[in-house]
């Protein structure tokens, strides 16, 4: 069956470390991948795109990879804050007919001071 | 800009009512999404309009659930008859040409069906 699959452990990091959320996926071939930042009763807003054909991609503090063997993809927030606390969510891009984005159930983020 | 405008914030409904849920796009996009979200099932694509066409409603969860798209700019998502199982946040998100750009998400219509 397909799956799309984030840590549903909330991740506590110190603030300054760096935090690392994984976002692994099955039976599907996404011709992108977005990871999105959602805070407690907002919607969610986009972040970052990365293609099939990036291996990694940046934006300040941002880093995510995608290694469409591992059928995985990493999201890297260096210098971590207290500021960066929230669920983050990662997004397939799949092209069926028309291009459609299926959501993974997210990762809770807190950074402690 | 002011962003995807949802309305309302907050319904509480009996079962059996109608309830109609609605949605302001940003101004120039021209696709418009209904997600659903839960806590079990997460983020949830119900339907994709473009160009104010229907394009993919294999998300709706059944006939008791419809959605308008009577212009470019504004889009209704309605149940009827309500049924506890719909209590979810229901957002509203539009792009410029599709999926695969960047999509703007409303802040939610968190209904709780009673």
């Amino acid at each position: 069956s397909q799956k799309i699959e984030q840590n549903s452990e909330a991740l506590n990091i110190q603030e300054g470390k760096t935090a690392t959320l994984t976002c692994n996926y099955t039976n599907y071939s996404p011709a992108y991948l977005q990871w999105y930042r959602q805070d407690p009763g907002r919607g969610p807003v986009f972040l970052l795109l990365i293609r099939e054909n990036e291996k990694e991609k940046r934006k300040e503090r941002l880093k995510v990879t995608f290694d469409t063997t591992l059928k995985q993809s990493l999201f890297h927030i260096t210098a971590s804050q207290p500021a960066d606390s929230a669920t983050y969510l990662c997004a397939l891009g799949l092209s069926t007919g028309f291009q459609k984005l299926v959501f993974g159930t997210g990762t809770r983020l807190l950074v402690s001071p | 800009d002011a962003g995807v405008i949802q309305s309302p914030r907050h319904e509480v409904t009996e079962m059996g009512q109608e309830v109609t849920l609605r949605c302001k796009l940003i101004s120039g996009h021209n696709s418009l999404f209904w997600y659903r979200q839960t806590m079990m099932r997460g983020l949830e694509l119900l339907i994709y309009f473009n160009n104010n066409v229907p394009i993919d409603d294999s998300g709706m969860p059944e006939d008791r659930f419809s959605a308008k798209m009577p212009n470019a700019s504004f889009s209704t998502l309605k149940i009827q008859p309500s049924e506890p199982r719909d209590s979810a946040v229901y957002f509203c998100a539009s792009s410029f040409k599709g999926p695969g750009n960047t999509i703007y998400f409303g802040e939610g219509s968190w209904l709780t069906v009673v």
